[in-house]
């Protein structure tokens, strides 16, 4: 199985300012055929369900707000919030579906410092 | 609107099959491409992706867990079913249903609410 592994496991960021958050795979999830990362960001609140914010590494899913954004390829992939906001505390999962056994990777608790 | 719901005991004994059912509505298992994931999270840690079906009927299952695992669809009744057997402690977790496949990538873009299973004797 190709293993996900995030870092930071937490990160405290002050409101307005930037937030990176970084995604590993063991091996790349670049499909060469038609040159998609096979890369999912989800956002997940206390109590709720994880929420999509971007595929394919970079695409933002519809409603997500423009200060997030994906990057990468390959192996290596990074989410940024380009200015927190208090509604953006939460836990941020990386997942790869180039697989037909996908996996995620263990979570970054965001807080506000 | 796509929604998902899952349902199932919330409670059960070591040793005993969990059945879980998740309904869906406002798409269909049948249209080419379409697949339904079982997820789990244990309290306060990482999400765990348990087995696939597919609009064709293809089936796929973690390799960790493949062997207590049996994933099913009715497809006139919107519903996809998950057994585990053999459930132990371990295995207490919140079980989310998640739709893929939704024609722009094969990321999971709709969840249900989830259900907490506990497993206790």
């Amino acid at each position: 199985d190709i293993v996900m592994t995030q870092s930071p496991d937490s990160l405290a960021v002050s409101l307005g300012e930037r937030a990176t958050i970084n995604c590993k795979s063991s091996q790349s999830v670049l499909y060469g055929s038609n040159n998609k990362n096979y890369l999912a960001w989800y956002q997940q609140k206390p109590g709720q369900p994880p929420k999509l914010l971007i595929y394919w590494a970079s695409t933002r899913e519809s409603g997500v707000p423009d200060r997030f954004s994906g990057s990468g390829s390959g192996t290596d992939f990074t989410l940024t919030i380009s200015s927190l906001q208090a509604e953006d505390v939460a836990v941020y999962h990386c997942q790869q579906y180039y697989s037909t056994r996908p996996t995620f990777g263990q979570g970054t608790k965001l807080e506000i410092k | 609107q796509v929604t998902l719901k899952e349902s199932g005991p919330a409670l059960v004994k070591p040793t005993q099959t969990l059945t879980l059912t998740c309904t869906f509505s406002g798409f269909s298992l049948s249209t080419s491409g379409r697949r339904v994931s079982w997820i789990r999270q244990p309290p306060g840690k990482a999400l765990e992706w348990l087995a696939r079906i597919d609009w064709d009927d293809g089936k796929f299952y973690s390799t960790s867990l493949k062997t207590r695992l049996t994933i099913s669809k009715d497809t006139s009744k919107n519903q996809v079913v998950l057994t585990m057997t053999n459930m132990d402690p371990v295995d207490t977790a919140t079980y989310y249903c998640a739709r893929a496949g939704s024609g722009t990538s094969d990321a999971f873009d709709i969840w249900g609410q989830g259900t907490m299973v506990t497993v206790s004797s």
